[in-house]
């Protein structure tokens, strides 16, 4: 089955430090890849995605990720935290098994950012 | 441009109900999909309706259904609910549901099932 995978379900880093949270998936071929946050009691909020075009990709609010092929890995990294980066993060797939598939979720990754 | 909206926000239902929820996506999209958002499970895909039509499907339980009009509205119906249906139900649009088509979310209706 086609399936993605957070590696860490929390992840805590000190103000300033960097972020790393992790992603793979599992796919016969290149899926389009995203990664949204989600803040307590608030909806999903797009950080970036990759469509085949560059391989690393740069979001919003200093957020960027690399596609890795061979890896089958899209890990999310920030190189300063913010408190108000705290949140839930979603590693998202679209197209795993044809173009217009359903989207699949990662299960998520709590980060916590202490001061 | 407004964004995703959904109604309503806050829902209470007793169990054997049935219930309705609303999403209305962004102007121009004609894609939208339903998710389920549960502590336990995370978020699960429902449904995905494009032009009027059920374009694919999770894997839940028929009670579970929804439709969409011809100006890209939608809503989605939970028929005998049960106290495991108490979740968080989010709203996604985009332009086609297309490869590497952006969704947007709503802020999701939070259903509770007494």
């Amino acid at each position: 089955a086609q399936s993605v995978t957070q590696l860490d379900s929390h992840v805590s880093v000190s103000e300033g430090t960097p972020v790393l949270l992790r992603c793979n998936y599992s796919s016969s071929y290149s899926p389009s890849l995203f990664w949204y946050v989600q803040h307590p009691n608030k909806g999903l909020q797009l950080l970036l995605k990759y469509t085949s075009a560059a391989t690393l990709v740069k979001g919003i609010n200093g957020f960027e990720a690399e596609f890795k092929k061979s890896e089958t890995s899209f890990h999310l990294t920030k190189p300063s935290a913010h408190m108000s980066d705290a949140a839930e993060y979603f590693c998202v797939a679209k197209g795993v098994k044809t173009s217009y598939d359903k989207v699949i979720f990662g299960p998520g990754t709590s980060l916590s950012v202490i001061p | 441009k407004a964004g995703v909206t959904q109604t309503p926000r806050y829902l209470i239902k007793t169990r054997g109900q049935q219930v309705t929820l609303s999403c209305s996506p962004i102007s121009g999209h004609r894609s939208v999909s339903w998710y389920q958002q549960t502590p336990g499970q995370g978020l699960q895909f429902l449904f995905e309706y494009f032009s009027e039509t059920q374009r694919n499907k999770g894997n839940f339980p028929g009670r579970f259904s929804g439709r969409q009009f011809s100006n890209s509205r939608s809503e989605m119906n939970v028929s005998t609910l049960e106290l495991g249906d108490s979740a968080l139900y989010l709203c996604a649009s985009s332009l086609s549901g297309g490869p590497g088509d952006t969704q947007y979310f709503g802020p999701g209706t939070r259903l509770t099932v007494l």
